[in-house]
């Protein structure tokens, strides 16, 4: 069974920074992209980022470019997400989520980890 | 970037009621397009990739249906577990985008 469980979502102040963490089983890891895609309060869906099998390419939102980076350590079976920087729009819940193959669409999703930016 | 937009943004219909949303994207995607539902509190749940390919364990009331710029969900016959919200997503450049959603709602 394909398992994607979230961590490290907190309160942070706005220009703080935050690591999300993405811990992953039931499936080879490493033959997949991989995605991060938030959900502000009560809106809806947005794709963040996403990271090749072997970590090689990586793409990005444009209004998170530049703040966050996404990495997979695939000897963990993990998949990361740092970001600096932080503004209170960056509010939302951070979903880890597997794609079918080689970075198109999402097959499974973890539960997500709520991330607050806030003074 | 693609621009994925929804309609209705809100739907009510009643259990046996036959519904279709509408995605269109601002420029042609050929058929790479995935249909998702979320429940409240839930993450989203894959329905339909491909414009039209049911994913496995989706009852065959929901099907899919466009190519280029205009798509399509229907339910033939909403069922009470149907009522959510649904986004579209775009795969056909990145950056990847989804549509605004379309809450489906009892009457």
């Amino acid at each position: 069974e394909v398992q994607l469980v979230e961590s490290g979502g907190v309160v942070v102040q706005p220009g703080g920074s935050l690591r999300l963490s993405c811990a992953a089983s039931g499936f080879t890891f490493d033959d997949y992209t991989m995605h991060w895609v938030r959900q502000a309060p009560g809106k809806g869906l947005e794709w963040v980022s996403l990271i090749s099998w072997d970590g090689g390419s990586t793409y990005y939102a444009d209004s998170v470019k530049g703040r966050f980076t996404i990495s997979r350590d695939n000897s963990k079976n993990s998949l990361y997400l740092q970001m600096n920087s932080l503004r209170t729009e960056d509010t939302a819940l951070y979903y880890c989520a597997k794609d079918i193959y080689r970075g198109t669409y999402f097959d499974y999703w973890g539960q997500g980890t709520l991330v607050t930016v806030s003074s | 970037a693609i621009r994925m937009t929804q309609s209705p943004s809100s739907l009510s219909a009643s259990t046996g009621d036959r519904v279709t949303i509408t995605c269109r994207a601002s420029q042609g995607i050929s058929s790479y397009l995935a249909w998702y539902q979320q429940k409240p509190g839930k993450a989203p749940k894959l329905l339909i990739y491909a414009a039209s390919t049911l994913q496995s364990g989706v009852p065959s009331r929901f099907s899919g249906s466009g190519s280029g710029t205009d798509f399509t969900l229907t339910i033939s016959c909403l069922q009470s577990e149907d009522f959510a919200t649904y986004y579209c997503q775009q795969y056909y450049s990145y950056p990847l985008s989804f549509g605004q959603g379309t809450k489906l709602e009892i009457k």
